[in-house]
């Protein structure tokens, strides 16, 4: 079925690094921008980083820009972020999120997401 | 960064009332204009895209309108199942495509 599964969170020191991992199935995974968004506990959305649909083009959040790269692997299906030099304000549910392009008043295709993974949870603690 | 402020961050309702929740951009964004539910430990769920389309399978006593800086969503009839937190986001310029705070819907 059509579905992301995200993987890879869990309790990491501060400096430290950790990759998350996206796995999509049921749909053509090259076809489709992907985003990761987090939510610190308690907190609200925060979107994190896209990867456009051929990775040609990438965007950070600036509370993640130098220290984070969103990458994927379109022979296994995965969307990747790799997150480095974690701080304790990182600590949050990851989620990955598929795009649709829509046309809208203006004419630009921009994006929604309509499909969402159930989350990973990273906790930078010492 | 382009703000959004939802309003009201809270709001108690019982079964059966019509809810609007507000959503104010910081500069105009057209119609690019995203509404999620969020239920408690569970991931978000679109409602509604581009200001005022419904997401398939989304029931049609939700509706969204709006355009530039003033967004509305609108549930006609609260159902139980609707008690959750609903989130607006803009996707108006290239990224970040920011969030609103969110405004949970509690039961009265």
């Amino acid at each position: 079925q059509v579905q992301l599964v995200e993987s890879g969170g869990g309790v990491v020191q501060p400096g430290r690094s950790l990759r998350l991992s996206c796995a999509a199935s049921g749909f053509t995974f090259s076809s489709y921008g992907m985003h990761w968004v987090r939510q610190a506990p308690g907190k609200g959305l925060e979107w994190v980083a896209v990867i456009w649909y051929d990775g040609s083009t990438k965007h950070y959040a600036a509370s993640v820009k130098g220290r984070s790269t969103i990458s994927r692997d379109s022979s296994t299906n995965t969307l990747f972020l790799q997150m480095n030099s974690l701080r304790a304000d990182d600590t949050a549910v990851y989620y990955c999120a598929r795009e649709i392009l829509v046309v809208a008043a203006t004419g630009l295709r921009r994006p929604y997401f309509d499909l969402w993974g159930q989350g990973t949870l990273v906790t930078v603690s010492s | 960064d382009i703000q959004l402020t939802q309003s009201p961050s809270s709001l108690s309702a019982s079964v059966g009332d019509r809810v609007t929740i507000t959503c104010r951009a910081s500069q105009i964004i057209s119609t690019y204009l995203n509404w999620y539910q969020q239920k408690p430990g569970k991931a978000p769920k679109l409602l509604i895209y581009a200001a005022s389309s419904l997401q398939s399978g989304v029931p049609s006593r939700f509706s969204g309108s709006g355009s530039g800086t003033d967004f509305t969503l609108t549930i006609s009839s609260l159902q139980p199942e609707d008690f959750a937190i609903y989130y607006c986001q803009q996707t108006f310029r290239t990224p970040p495509f920011t969030f609103g705070g969110g405004t949970k819907l509690e039961i009265k």
